[in-house]
């Protein structure tokens, strides 16, 4: 069965602070994907970024940066100078590889809620 | 940008009521999936959809719930006899794809059901 944990509930930072979003999975499967979703305060999900389990590659995008580390199971989400509007709640996410071509379901961790202040 | 829509964005219904909700996919895009989240909690898988066949559902998905793909571009859920515990945001994403196993899930604004 797969499991994905985020143990922080909530995080307040300053502006411009760098924060870290802590993700831990669980899956018997040797092929899955990772991902990131940021529900922001009018709650839609926005897709932020889907990681497959053979690349272990760390990846930035603007502010944004990813550690996938298999060894321990995690898939951590780093914000860099964070901003006001990054005030959200972050999904962490996992998909066993079952069928290949897509169509696999998401197991949704709970949710870390990031405020950021002035 | 092509983007999932869901509607009505918030439906009030009684207990005991059917209730139908809609979504758009995004038109190139073949799985369809429905979720829910109580408020306040996490998102939860309910049911996934290819080539007009369920393709995987939950434990939350039992007789009260099917869905439907009617034409070529709406995708339902439909809730039979509605209970209060079924007070929810409900999403609909649909996801392309692929020889790899998983594409990213794109995800409609949501469509908030009030049971009284």
């Amino acid at each position: 069965a797969q499991k994905v944990t985020q143990a922080q509930t909530e995080i307040s930072v300053v502006e411009k602070e760098d924060v870290t979003l802590d993700c831990v999975y669980e899956t018997r499967d040797t092929t899955y994907y990772l991902f990131w979703y940021k529900q922001p305060p009018s709650g839609e999900l926005v897709f932020l970024i889907r990681r497959n389990s053979f690349d272990e590659q760390n990846e930035i995008s603007g502010r944004y940066s990813w550690n996938f580390q298999k060894s321990t199971s995690s898939f951590n989400f780093t914000i860099t100078a964070s901003q006001v509007v990054d005030s959200a709640v972050y999904f962490c996410a996992l998909s066993e590889g079952l069928l290949t071509g897509g169509g696999n379901k998401l197991t949704f961790g709970t949710g870390t809620q990031l405020k950021v202040e002035l | 940008e092509p983007e999932v829509t869901q509607t009505p964005s918030h439906q009030v219904t009684q207990m005991g009521q059917e209730v139908i909700l809609r979504c758009v996919p995004i038109s190139n895009h073949l799985y369809f999936y429905w979720y829910r989240q109580i408020l306040g909690q996490k998102v939860e898988f309910l049911v996934s959809f290819y080539n007009n066949e369920i393709s995987e559902k939950s434990e939350i998905f039992d007789d009260q719930f099917s869905v439907e793909r009617p034409d070529g571009s709406n995708f339902t859920l439909k809730i039979r006899s509605t209970k209060l515990e079924d007070s929810a945001m409900y999403f609909c994403a649909s996801s392309g794809t692929g020889t790899s196993g998983a594409y990213e899930q794109y995800f409609g604004p949501g469509t908030r059901l009030t049971v009284t």
